[in-house]
């Protein structure tokens, strides 16, 4: 079983940037790929991207692109999500999912327990 | 982009109550289609994947079945712990999306 574990809250001021991360652990798969979701306050969720290394897949929602950085570090089994030149509209909880490729058609999900950024003057 | 048309938006129903909750695509995304579990403040959890394929430890009164782009999530008897807000997924290109969401309340 996969466990994921990301970082604490932050609170940054417009214009910043903020950077998330996504750590798992236990049994996990070589191959596997991480999506960032994010929800505004008493809004719906929103995917961000996703990244696998292992295939050398990514991408970023369109309304995204050139703001947003997804990385991962497979040495420590970490993901990173970097936003820049934050807005108040940004202002969410970010949640990280990993899939974890099993078999041809296995796929194990695991969510972190997500990440409030506020962004705030 | 696929657009995901989720409905309701709000569902009133009572503990018994069969639920059921629509997803339309805005163009054909095969099976591939998610559905999700959330209560406030915690990450979603995965109900049905594929479509109609029920993740393992998801109680059986949960279903998920397609008809061309239309997807249905149904709750054949609604229990406590079933009162969230649920949300389509569409996997079906490189960039998904998710539906506005239904809260069952």
């Amino acid at each position: 079983q996969v466990q994921v574990v990301q970082s604490g809250a932050e609170v940054k001021k417009p214009g910043a940037s903020v950077m998330v991360s996504c750590k798992a652990s236990g049994h996990m798969s070589s191959k596997y790929g991480i999506s960032w979701v994010r929800q505004a306050p008493g809004q719906g969720l929103e995917w961000m991207g996703y990244i696998s290394d292992y295939n050398g897949k990514i991408k970023y929602a369109q309304k995204l692109q050139g703001r947003v950085t997804m990385t991962t570090d497979t040495s420590t089994n970490t993901a990173y999500m970097e936003l820049r030149s934050l807005t108040s509209d940004d202002t969410a909880i970010y949640f990280c999912a990993r899939y974890d490729i099993l078999t041809a058609s296995d796929t194990s999900e695991t969510w972190g327990q997500g990440t409030l950024v506020t962004v705030s003057s | 982009d696929i657009q995901m048309t989720q409905s309701p938006s709000t569902l009133s129903a009572s503990v018994g109550d069969r639920v059921t909750i629509t997803c339309r695509a805005s163009q054909s995304i095969g099976s591939r289609l998610a559905w999700y579990q959330q209560y406030p403040g915690k990450a979603p959890k995965l109900l049905i994947y594929k479509a109609s394929s029920l993740e393992t430890g998801v109680p059986s009164r949960f279903s998920g079945s397609e008809s061309g782009t239309e997807f249905t999530l149904t709750i054949s008897s609604l229990q406590p712990d079933d009162f969230a807000t649920y949300y389509c997924q569409q996997y079906s290109d490189d960039t998904w999306t998710f539906g506005q969401g239904t809260r069952v309340e």
